[in-house]
């Protein structure tokens, strides 16, 4: 398809499992972003890549979560032992521009999937 | 840091009442970007407007306005003769080289708009 793509749109896990949440980005754009977003509240960052490297896993709240994009493209967002506080829904975003390009592109708008509801029992 | 605030939690209007939604953001750049995103009930944010620090020159776009001024750090939205269809929550956005240029947003506007 031509957007963001976000599978999958719901999960239900028990407290303590894994579990992975994919993005697949906008053919050609080099950035990406997680984020989390709780009910009542607006986007919260996470993490951001540019290609292949996580530019900037600042906002990755603890070593539970962690995120690849081995090719560039399609990224996964893993995240172990879930506990009941990482229910959200999460929320993929991709850009073609981005904080590692010149002028205006760092400040592009960025194009969102439609995120992974995730609920931990 | 930068830092954006929404401090409408909630709007209910009627069918063709013009609306403003208010956005306050904080930042120490003198470069920066404003955004406004829209999320209906699907869920996927769809991006509104995009404005650069430099240009204060209002926009129109059909029922849509956007004033964004700096001297209030203020970049508020406005729906004229708003339509059931507009209900959704918006976001304001904001980045630039302070916060890394990752997008901070507020914590959104929800609107209502009753038939």
């Amino acid at each position: 398809g031509a957007g963001v793509s976000q599978t999958p749109s719901n999960k239900v896990t028990e407290k303590g499992k894994y579990v992975e949440l994919r993005c697949d980005p906008i053919s050609g754009h080099t950035a990406l972003y997680w984020y989390r977003q709780s009910l009542g509240q607006g986007p919260e960052f996470l993490i951001y890549f540019q290609g292949t490297g996580a530019a900037d896993d600042s906002g990755l709240p603890n070593d539970r979560f962690f995120a690849v994009r081995p090719e560039g493209s399609v990224s996964t967002l893993k995240i172990q032992r879930t506990e009941r506080g990482d229910s959200a829904v999460y929320l993929c975003a991709s850009s073609l521009t981005g904080r590692g390009l010149a002028g205006a592109l760092r400040g592009g708008e960025l194009f969102f999937g439609e995120g992974s509801r995730l609920t931990v029992l | 840091a930068q830092k954006v605030t929404q401090a409408q939690t909630e709007i209910s209007v009627v069918e063709k009442e013009d609306v403003t939604l208010d956005c306050v953001y904080e930042t120490r750049d003198t470069t920066y970007y404003l955004f406004w995103y829209k999320q209906p009930p699907s869920g996927e944010l769809v991006f509104l407007i995009r404005r650069n620090s430099f240009d204060e020159q209002n926009e129109i776009s059909g029922r849509y306005s956007w004033n964004f001024q700096k001297s209030t750090s203020s970049f508020n939205f406005t729906i004229t003769a708003s339509q059931v269809v507009d209900s959704a929550v918006y976001f304001c956005a904001l980045t630039g080289p302070g916060g890394s240029y990752i997008p901070t947003f507020g914590r959104g506007t929800s609107l209502i708009v009753h038939p």
